[in-house]
C-alpha cells in the first residue's frame, strides 16, 4: 500500500523557520517524482514545489521561490521542505503528493494526510 | 500562468440527481486536466486524469469529459458519500501546476 506520511508542521514566529518530512512506504519512492501542496485555513490548493527521482530537476511557485528548499533521501526514502523566512500567508496544511507516472507528467495520484504549519506571533 | 476557473461555488443537488461541474482553462490545454475529491478534513483523492479517465477504484458514476479549454466533472446519480470540494488541476504547461478554486457539493 502506497504511503506518505508528513511531519515537523507547528507553531512558528513570523520570520523563523521550520523543516517538513513526508515519509514514504509501499512503493519505490527513488524512481518518482514528488511534490509538495499547501491549503490555507478553509482555502484551496495551491503548488508549492516540485523534484523528479533523482533530485535534479526541482521546481518552487513564485509565492515561496527563494525561502523554501525542496529536497530528498533516497536511501531514507524521504521528501522534505525547508522553510525560511515564513510569512503569516504561509500558515496551511502541508500535503506531500507523488507525480502519477504515466505518459504526460503533472497530476498527483497519492497523497499524504497533511501535516499543519501555522505561522504567528 | 494558466488560470483554472471552476462553477459554480456551491452546488446543492437532490440524492440520486445529476451533478455537473465545470471548468474552464485561460488557455488550451488539450486533454491535461485531472479531478480530485477532498471530503472535510481529508486530503484529496485523485478522481480522473488526462480529462476523462478514471482513476483506480473510482466508482462509474464519476466521469469527465472536455478538452482544449472547457471541461466537466459529472456525477451520475449523486450519492451521500460524493458530499466534498471537488477540485481541478492543469498539467499541460508548468511550472506552475494551478488549481481552479473548488466547487462544494452539498446534499440538498
Amino acid at each position: 500500500e502506497v504511503q506518505l506520511v508528513e511531519s515537523g508542521g507547528g507553531l512558528v514566529q513570523p520570520g523563523g523557520s521550520l523543516r517538513l518530512s513526508c515519509a514514504a512506504s509501499g512503493f519505490t519512492f527513488s524512481t518518482y517524482e514528488i511534490n509538495w501542496v499547501r491549503q490555507a485555513p478553509g482555502k484551496g490548493l495551491e503548488w508549492v514545489s516540485y523534484i523528479d527521482s533523482s533530485g535534479n530537476s526541482i521546481y518552487y511557485a513564485d509565492s515561496v521561490k527563494g525561502r523554501f528548499t525542496i529536497s530528498r533521501d533516497n536511501a531514507k526514502k524521504s521528501l522534505y521542505l525547508q522553510m525560511n523566512s515564513l510569512r503569516a500567508e504561509d500558515t496551511a496544511v502541508y500535503y506531500c503528493a507523488r507525480t502519477s507516472m504515466s505518459l504526460l507528467r503533472g497530476y498527483f495520484d497519492y497523497w499524504g494526510q497533511g501535516t499543519l504549519v501555522t505561522v504567528s506571533s | 500562468e494558466i488560470v483554472m476557473t471552476q462553477s459554480p461555488a456551491t452546488l446543492s443537488v437532490s440524492p440520486g440527481e445529476r451533478a455537473t461541474l465545470s471548468c474552464r482553462a485561460s488557455q488550451t490545454i488539450s486533454s491535461t486536466l485531472a479531478w480530485y475529491q477532498q471530503k472535510s478534513g481529508q486530503a484529496p483523492r485523485l478522481l480522473i486524469y488526462g480529462a476523462s479517465t478514471r482513476a483506480t477504484g473510482i466508482p462509474a458514476r464519476f466521469s469527465g469529459s472536455g478538452s482544449g479549454t472547457e471541461f466537466t466533472l459529472t456525477i451520475s446519480t449523486l450519492q451521500s458519500e460524493d458530499v466534498a470540494v471537488y477540485y481541478c488541476q492543469q498539467y499541460n504547461d508548468w511550472p506552475p501546476l494551478t488549481f481552479g478554486g473548488g466547487t462544494k457539493v452539498e446534499i440538498k
